[in-house]
C-alpha cells in the first residue's frame, strides 16, 4: 500500500467556522490532489499540488484553498465552512508525469459534516 | 475539459455471472490513460485496471478485462466470474498526459454481485 495517510478521519464542525484537513505522504511523489466524493458526482478535483509551494487550482475550487510547504504534507482549509462543504474528502498522489505505471493512489478518505 | 459518462448508476449480477459496466469520454487529446478503480463500502478507492491510449490490445488483469475503442471514446469493464467481493462502485477516470497528471472520474456505477 502507499504511504498516504489523511488526518483527521472525520469532522463534525460548525458553519463559519476553518477547517484544515493534512494530507500525508512518505512515497516522496512529486504530485499531490485533493477530491471531494458527492453522491452523483463521484469525485471531483479541488486542488492539486505539482511540488513543494506549486499549486493549481481544479474544478470545484470555490471556499477552498491548500499549501504545501513540505513534499510530503498537502494540506486543504477550508476558510468558512458551508453545509454545501459536507463530503468526504480524499488525499491522492501520482509518481512522475507520464510513467506508463502511472496510477493515483489514495487516502483513505475524511468524512467532513458541516451543521 | 474532459468528462467522463458512466451511464448505469446501479448494476446487479448473480454470481459466478459477467457484467459489463460501460464508460464514455470525451477528449481531444491523442495521448492519455484510463482506468478503472473500486470502492468498496471500506472507502478504499482500489485500481482495478488500466489502459494506454497508445496501446491497441486490451488490457486485462485476471478476470476484469476492458474493451477499448478508441475511436468510439469508450472503455468498458468486463467481470466475469463475478464474486461477492466485488460487490462496490466502480468509477471509470481518464488522465491526460501532461502537467498535473490529473485524473477525471465518471460518476460512478455501484455493482451489487448476488449470492
Amino acid at each position: 500500500d502507499a504511504g498516504i495517510t489523511q488526518s483527521p478521519r472525520h469532522k463534525v464542525t460548525e458553519t463559519g467556522t476553518p477547517v484544515t484537513l493534512r494530507c500525508h505522504q512518505t512515497e516522496n511523489h512529486r504530485y499531490m490532489y485533493w477530491y471531494r466524493q458527492d453522491p452523483g458526482h463521484g469525485l471531483r478535483l479541488i486542488h492539486y499540488s505539482y511540488g513543494v509551494k506549486d499549486t493549481d487550482k481544479g474544478e470545484v475550487s470555490d471556499g477552498y484553498s491548500v499549501s504545501r510547504s513540505k513534499t510530503e504534507d498537502f494540506l486543504l482549509t477550508l476558510e468558512s465552512a458551508t453545509s454545501s462543504q459536507t463530503s468526504v474528502y480524499f488525499c491522492a498522489i501520482t509518481p512522475r508525469e507520464g510513467h506508463k505505471d502511472t496510477e493515483a493512489f489514495f487516502g483513505q478518505g475524511t468524512r467532513l459534516t458541516v451543521v | 475539459a474532459q468528462t467522463v459518462t458512466q451511464s448505469q448508476p446501479e448494476m446487479s449480477v448473480q454470481e459466478a455471472e459477467t457484467v459489463t459496466l460501460s464508460c464514455t469520454y470525451d477528449t481531444s487529446e491523442n495521448n492519455y490513460y484510463l482506468f478503472w478503480y473500486k470502492q468498496p463500502p471500506s472507502r478504499q478507492m482500489i485500481l482495478v485496471i488500466r489502459q494506454e491510449a497508445y496501446k491497441q490490445q486490451n488490457a486485462t488483469e485476471n478476470r476484469f478485462s476492458v474493451n477499448f475503442q478508441k475511436a468510439a471514446k469508450s472503455f468498458s469493464l468486463k467481470i466475469s466470474d463475478s464474486q461477492l467481493g466485488d460487490t462496490a462502485m466502480y468509477f471509470c477516470a481518464f488522465m491526460k498526459r501532461n502537467t498535473g497528471n490529473q485524473f477525471y472520474f465518471g460518476t460512478g456505477t455501484s455493482l451489487t454481485v448476488i449470492p
